[in-house]
């Protein structure tokens, strides 16, 4: 079984300061993990996703993540942070084995102040 | 192209009723899964389908039934409604229904209340 926890439940930060959201995971088994962005009354969109290969993701919208197998984690950052991107982030993990389900963390609130 | 589309936008139901929800997956993509998102939570697995079968569902009670129709479209029913229920139901469809490493697309969900 997969679990995802975001430790941070709201992270306020002001207009072109760096950010970084945090997701650890638990798996018994290699995981796929991703990040999803959810603006107000929408679905989700994805941001980034690590499959394989290079640990540093880079995604839509400046954001970047990376993936640090020994402390089983995968946070978000974005260097400089505009307005727009307030919303709610969810870090997801999926099995490698199984099928397209996605077990997804509790998500972060991102506020970002003029 | 038309993504993943969802009806109802919004619907309030009272306790006991049924509802049903319905999904249309991007075109080509045969596989349609379905997520309960309760405010201020990350959304949870209910079911995936995947050319017209069921191939995993999650922690959710026998109220809950799903079917997929040969034009991949799906339908999420549930059954005598609890106050528990009012969530956002968000559906997904991807090209295939196992393994690989292919994207989920979502929906903007249908936002259900139950009074």
């Amino acid at each position: 079984a997969q679990s995802v926890t975001q430790l941070d439940s709201q992270v306020p930060v002001f207009e072109e300061a760096p950010v970084e959201l945090r997701c650890n995971y638990s798996s018994s088994v290699s995981v796929y993990l991703f990040w999803y962005v959810q603006y107000p009354n929408q679905g989700l969109q994805l941001l980034l996703k690590y499959l394989s290969g290079s640990t540093l993701v880079k995604g839509i919208n400046g954001f970047e993540a990376e993936f640090n197998k020994s402390q089983t984690s995968f946070h978000l950052r974005k260097p400089s942070v505009h307005i727009s991107d307030t919303a709610e982030y969810f870090c997801a993990v999926r099995a490698m084995d199984s099928s397209y389900k996605l077990i997804f963390g509790s998500g972060t609130r991102l506020l970002v102040r003029p | 192209d038309a993504g993943v589309t969802q009806s109802p936008t919004h619907l309030i139901k009272t306790r006991g009723q049924h509802v049903t929800l319905r999904c249309s997956p991007i075109s080509g993509h045969k596989s349609v899964s379905w997520y309960q998102q309760v405010l201020g939570q990350g959304p949870q697995f209910i079911f995936q389908y995947y050319e017209k079968e069921e191939r995993g569902r999650g922690n959710f009670p026998d109220r809950f039934s799903a079917r997929q129709f040969p034009n991949y479209s799906s339908e999420l029913n549930v059954n005598a409604l609890l106050l528990g229920d009012s969530a956002l139901y968000l559906c997904a469809s991807s090209l295939a229904g196992a393994r690989g490493t292919g994207e989920l697309f979502f929906g903007e969900g249908s936002r259900l209340t139950v009074l």
